[in-house]
């Protein structure tokens, strides 16, 4: 059975801190990776990922992914409140569905 | 470009009930995936619509039914509502069907509550 798990379930951080959100799988026929933020609602796309060891960047966001130990992390520098959310990832299951941990729940104080 | 809309926000039901939620995929996205998302826990996958078809479908007992228009418009309906059916419906877009590489936008959701 397909299985997805993120860790830490959540964290408390100040602005200006560094994290790193884990996120381990065992799924069929593995094919992707999708991390998204959810702030309330609506999950945001933030970085997909298919290969091993090419690292994603977008600002102060990054990911990898390692295909052969079955996880990818998501980094986070210089947090700031803006980043306080719900990061969830989402491997893609060879039975042709996203499987969805229960996420990280990240949030950032002042 | 319009993203992807879902309607109603919120929605109060009773036991037993029916009820129909709407989502309208982001412009030129063909394929409506449909999740349920239970307080603290990360979404769960209900099915998936493609070319007017159901072409997959997640643990969900037959009483989750949905549609999908010839606009890409799509429908969830949920019959003889239980308690446990309260959740966030999120409905997600994307284009070309069941394929790895898709990435998956979402709507804002629809808030279920079932008294």
């Amino acid at each position: 059975e397909d299985k997805v798990v993120q860790s830490p379930l959540s964290l408390v951080v100040h602005e200006g801190d560094t994290v790193t959100l884990n996120c381990s799988y065992e799924v069929t026929n593995f094919r992707s990776l999708l991390w998204y933020k959810q702030e309330k609602k609506a999950p945001t796309f933030l970085f997909m990922l298919t290969s091993s060891g090419i690292e994603k960047k977008s600002g102060r966001l990054s990911s990898i992914l390692d295909k052969k130990e079955l996880f990818s992390i998501l980094n986070i520098t210089a947090t700031q409140t803006g980043d306080s959310a719900i990061y969830l990832c989402a491997p893609f299951s060879g039975t042709y569905k996203y499987i969805f941990g229960t996420g990280t729940r990240l949030k950032v104080l002042a | 470009d319009a993203g992807v809309t879902q309607s109603p926000t919120h929605l109060i039901k009773t036991r037993g009930q029916q009820v129909t939620l709407r989502c309208s995929p982001k412009s030129g996205h063909d394929t409506v995936s449909w999740y349920q998302q239970a307080l603290g826990q990360g979404p769960q996958f209900i099915f998936q619509y493609y070319e007017e078809e159901e072409r997959q479908r997640g643990n969900f007992p037959d009483r989750f039914s949905g549609h999908q228009f010839p606009n890409y418009s799509s429908e969830l309906n949920v019959n003889a509502l239980l308690l446990g059916d309260s959740a966030l419906y999120l409905c997600a877009s994307s284009l070309g069907g069941l394929i790895a590489k898709n990435i998956q936008y979402f709507g804002a959701g629809t808030r279920l509550s079932v008294l």
